[in-house]
C-alpha cells in the first residue's frame, strides 16, 4: 500500500511570506491529521478531519493557518503570513478509522519549513 | 501543560543488552497508547501500540507495558540492534466525547542510541 505523500520536502521562505503543503493520505482512510514538530519537541496536531469535516482545529493560529481537504482526500494546509516561529517540519498523518484502537496513525515524511 | 511525557531526552545501550523507553501521562482518559519510532528526515512510523484493558502487549523484540494506577507506559526493546538508533516517541490516544474520533498528543521523544 502507497504511503502518505507530502510535498514539498523542504521549503525556504521569508517572514510575511505565504506559503503552501500538500497531502495525499493513503487511499481509503478517513481521517487526516497536520502536526507541526518544532525541533526537540513532539508533534503538535494542528487541525484533524474526517472525511472533508473537521474535527478539532483548536491549535491552529487561524489568524494566519488555514487548512482545507477537498471531496475528503488530499489536503493543503496554508500559512499567510509566516512569522520566524513557524520554523518546524510540517507532518501529515491519516488512519484507516476514526482513530483509537487498532487505527494507528500513519505519517508522511514531512515538510521542512525554515522562515528566515 | 504537557499531558504526555518523556523525561529522557536521549539513551545509550549497548548492542544485544535490553533498550528501555519511560513515558508518563496526567489525563485518565488516555485509553489507546502508541509508540513511534523516527529516522532522521523520514516521518514517525508506527511501532506498537496497546489498549488501556491489557497491561502488556509484545511484538517480536519490542514489548510494552502499561501501570495505569502508575500512569506510566515503557517501551522494551530485547535485544537492542544499531538499527533501532532513532527517536521513539509516545503517543496516547482520547476519545472526543460523542463523535466517535480520537485526538493523539505525542511526548518530546526519546532519541535511543545503541552502540556496536
Amino acid at each position: 500500500e502507497a504511503g502518505v505523500a507530502q510535498s514539498p520536502r523542504y521549503k525556504i521562505i521569508e517572514k510575511r511570506q505565504s506559503v503552501a503543503f500538500w497531502c495525499n493520505p493513503i487511499s481509503g482512510h478517513a481521517t487526516l491529521y497536520w502536526y507541526q514538530q518544532i525541533l526537540g519537541q513532539g508533534p503538535k496536531l494542528l487541525i484533524q478531519f474526517q472525511n472533508n469535516g473537521v474535527v478539532d482545529d483548536s491549535q491552529l493560529p487561524k489568524d494566519r493557518f488555514s487548512a482545507e481537504r477537498l471531496k475528503g482526500v488530499d489536503s493543503t494546509l496554508k500559512i499567510q503570513p509566516a512569522k520566524l516561529e513557524d520554523s518546524a517540519v510540517y507532518l501529515c498523518a491519516s488512519s484507516l478509522g476514526t482513530g483509537g484502537r487498532n487505527s494507528p496513525l500513519h505519517f508522511g515524511n514531512g515538510t521542512r519549513l525554515t522562515v528566515t | 501543560d504537557q499531558q504526555v511525557k518523556q523525561n529522557s531526552p536521549s539513551l545509550s545501550v549497548q548492542e544485544g543488552r535490553i533498550s528501555i523507553l519511560n513515558c508518563d501521562y496526567t489525563n485518565s482518559m488516555f485509553d489507546y497508547f502508541l509508540w513511534y519510532k523516527k529516522y532522521p528526515a523520514e516521518g514517525p512510523t508506527f511501532l506498537i501500540s496497546i489498549s488501556s484493558i491489557k497491561d502488556k502487549n509484545e511484538d517480536g523484540r519490542f514489548t510494552v507495558f502499561l501501570n495505569k494506577s502508575a500512569k506510566h507506559l515503557s517501551l522494551h526493546i530485547v535485544p537492542s540492534q544499531p538499527g533501532d538508533s532513532a527517536v521513539y516517541f509516545c503517543a496516547a490516544s482520547e476519545g472526543f466525547l460523542g463523535s466517535g474520533t480520537y485526538k493523539y498528543i505525542f511526548g518530546t521523544g526519546t532519541r535511543l542510541k545503541v552502540l556496536a
